[in-house]
């Protein structure tokens, strides 16, 4: 089972609709990750969180919005998506000391599927 | 920048066969990851390796970190159904940021 845990599985929503996606990691790293994938292809980074503030923004458009409240929890707050923004949406954490990252083990989430109608 | 070539692209294999892919790149990388996707599911990491010759087992899995520290490899032996999945290799990008990159993927299909 996976120690990083991802809300909701699926999501539907319109093009109007704003809705977000939870991620909560109780392994105590500090660095947390959003990425997307789409079918059949690699995950490509969106944000990462490094002690809770945001330090990559991979060029993400606004209408994704990322929040770190704690250490524990990450969301990914969603406006007037488009179609194209259908996806499976990855959480994911590592362990970073002193500002160092770790060897880069990155420790993911089952994901949220989403639909953008 | 730095890329990471993943091949085969796919597999479609017998049950029982053993099963080798590799990851290459023209950069050279500290540590490699090989991670296993599930349908429906997020990438599962598989095996880590940190130090150029290293080899490293899982079960029936086994990766190296190549000498040159430019390439790595995957072997799963005795194949069986649940191997079904998408094998990505994965690299930390050099400058301490966090970041991974990945190859696109080795698709393999275990027929019983």
């Amino acid at each position: 089972d996976t120690e990083v845990t991802q809300t909701p599985k699926h999501l539907v929503m319109g093009m109007t609709n704003k809705k977000s996606l939870k991620c909560e990691q109780h392994m105590g790293h500090r660095a947390m990750y959003w990425y997307k994938q789409k079918a059949k292809k690699p995950p490509e980074l969106m944000f990462v969180y490094s002690y809770e503030k945001l330090s990559i923004n991979e060029s993400v458009p606004s209408r994704f919005s990322p929040e770190c409240p704690n250490s524990s929890l990450l969301n990914l707050h969603l406006h007037a998506l488009q179609p194209e923004d259908s996806a499976l949406y990855l959480c994911a954490s590592s362990q970073r000391a002193r500002g160092v990252v770790s060897a880069g083990e990155l420790f993911f989430g089952e994901g949220s599927r989403l639909t953008v109608l | 920048g730095q890329q990471l070539n993943q091949s085969p692209q796919s597999m479609f294999i017998q049950e029982g066969e053993d099963v080798s892919m590799n990851c290459t790149s023209s950069s050279i990388f500290n540590t490699w990851l090989w991670y296993k996707q599930e349908p429906g599911e997020g990438p599962v990491l598989l095996i880590a390796l940190y130090k150029a010759g290293e080899l490293t087992s899982n079960g029936r899995l086994t990766a190296q970190f190549g000498i040159t520290r430019k390439d790595s490899f995957l072997n799963i032996s005795a194949s069986i159904p649940s191997d079904v999945g998408i094998y990505f290799c994965a690299g930390p990008i050099s400058g301490n940021t966090g970041k991974l990159i990945f190859g696109q993927g080795t698709t393999l299909q275990v027929k019983p």
